[in-house]
């Protein structure tokens, strides 16, 4: 399967610890989105890179998040000293191309669930 | 008021049926509209793209009103397998598809 992967699928943690997770997007994308998604929502813009540049960051990614994506292909996000209120889906998406007009390609997700 | 607005549903419909989802945007200067769709506990998957011309997959048709900023999705001849939820999404950006979903309607069809 050539899609996005994302790892892991599901991260239970305590309040208070660290997590990354890990985006492998569609080789040769060159662009990678990530999102956020709660129960009963859509999904919600995070941050987006062309190539290994973080290009734009939503508001809703506060000082704990962080996001790399060192040599323009695989991309890690990870959340500090984690609340009860990161508990969501974190979506990885990619696509290729310049504009507007390219459809993006989600992964799976990793579910994290904090305690 | 949000960006992308949806009925959250759900619709509850017979096989066979026709069934129209509706969405509004507020941003006029949305660059481009699409319709998604998300199993439960899964990803969302683009299902077409809203041209102002509107246009057509199957048994799918989405239509585009820019001057009203109202979207919808019309699914005639409702399968069970399109029970799903279905994500309206606007691009706000021109430089890159920077997408800001609805809250998704909900689709339940029965036998």
């Amino acid at each position: 399967d050539t899609g996005v992967s994302q790892d892991p699928r599901h991260k239970i943690t305590k309040r208070g610890q660290n997590v990354t997770f890990r985006c492998d997007p569609i080789s040769e994308h060159n662009r990678l989105y990530w999102y956020r998604q709660t129960l009963g929502q859509g999904p919600e813009f995070l941050t987006y890179f062309q190539n290994e540049a973080q290009l734009e960051k939503s508001r809703l990614l506060s000082d704990r998040f962080s996001a790399e994506r060192p040599k323009g292909s695989f991309s890690t996000l990870e959340i500090q000293r984690t609340e009860q209120g990161d508990s969501a889906m974190y979506l990885c998406a990619s696509s290729f191309g310049l504009g507007s007009n390219q459809p993006q390609h989600f992964g799976d997700g990793t579910r994290l669930s904090i305690l | 008021r949000k960006e992308v607005e949806q009925d959250p549903g759900p619709f509850n419909v017979p096989e066979g049926a026709t069934v129209a989802f509706n969405c509004t945007y507020s941003n006029s200067a949305s660059q481009s509209f699409f319709w998604y769709r998300q199993d439960c506990r899964k990803e969302p998957k683009l299902l077409m793209s809203v041209y102002s011309s509107g246009n057509e997959d199957g048994r799918f048709t989405a239509q585009l009103n820019r001057a009203s900023q109202y979207i919808s999705l019309l699914i005639r001849d409702s399968k069970l397998s399109d029970s799903a939820t279905y994500l309206c999404v606007v691009n706000m950006n021109t430089g890159f598809q920077k997408l800001v979903f609805g809250t998704g309607t909900r689709l339940l069809v029965s036998p």
